[in-house]
């Protein structure tokens, strides 16, 4: 069974532009959460999707956004991205039902560097 | 500026001693709990999870203990395994059924042969 997969695994991006990253969950999974990781504040959540649904948000700008598809297939964009930006962004998968806690997998994460 | 990174806490063991990695959480009202490793370069990896009915899980090699009295959390680990070097983290899903695992800072473990 494949696991979560993200791509692509590194990014250099310019101060002002924008990107897109993308997550495949594992097969059956529904739920999708993203991650950003930095050394100085750790792992903290960005925002989770459930059925192509947002059901949960962080503390991020609105800069941060993201979408879900129909075959649960995630992406996240960053717009008019901020040397701060830097970080190692994580995608979680689950299966997510209704008042389900079920083990979240996550991928190898997509590095974003900012110049 | 300067950015500060976060302080991990350490801890460093003998290959074959037991492993005792402990994390206090945030939210009283969290009511599921997971231990991840993660290694140089890679996402974190599950290792065990623990719902908040239940006070003790045993996996292969590994056991969480959750007091929700003081809110912490431990994970053991018995013969450690030079293998088992990583950062540990602690998460709470505070979002209910909707996803929202908060983590905390992480620990360091080091196995030495």
């Amino acid at each position: 069974k494949a696991g979560v997969t993200q791509t692509p695994r590194y990014l250099i991006k310019t101060r002002g532009q924008q990107v897109t990253l993308s997550c495949s969950p594992i097969s059956g999974h529904r739920s999708v959460s993203w991650y950003q990781q930095t050394p100085g504040q750790g792992l903290q959540f960005l925002f989770e999707y459930f059925s192509e649904t947002q059901r949960n948000k962080g503390n991020f700008p609105g800069r941060f956004s993201g979408r879900q598809f129909s075959n649960s297939r995630s992406e996240m964009n960053v717009s008019t991205l901020e040397l701060g930006d830097s970080a190692l962004y994580l995608c979680a998968s689950s299966l997510g039902g209704f008042r389900m806690n079920t083990e979240a997998f996550f991928g190898q994460g997509t590095r974003l560097t900012v110049v | 500026g300067e950015s500060v990174g976060l302080h991990l806490p350490t801890l460093s063991v003998q290959e074959g001693d037991n492993s005792i990695i402990n994390c206090a959480y945030s939210n009283s009202a969290s009511d599921y709990f997971i231990w991840y490793k993660q290694e140089s370069g890679k996402g974190p990896q599950f290792i065990i999870d623990i719902r908040s009915n239940m006070d003790k899980r045993q996996g292969q090699r590994v056991t969480v203990l959750l007091n929700k009295t003081v809110k912490h959390l431990s994970l053991q680990i018995a013969a450690t395994q030079p293998g088992d070097s990583a950062v540990y983290f602690c998460a709470e899903n505070s979002g209910g059924s909707n996803y929202k695992l908060t983590f905390g800072k992480g620990t360091l473990l080091t196995v030495n042969p």
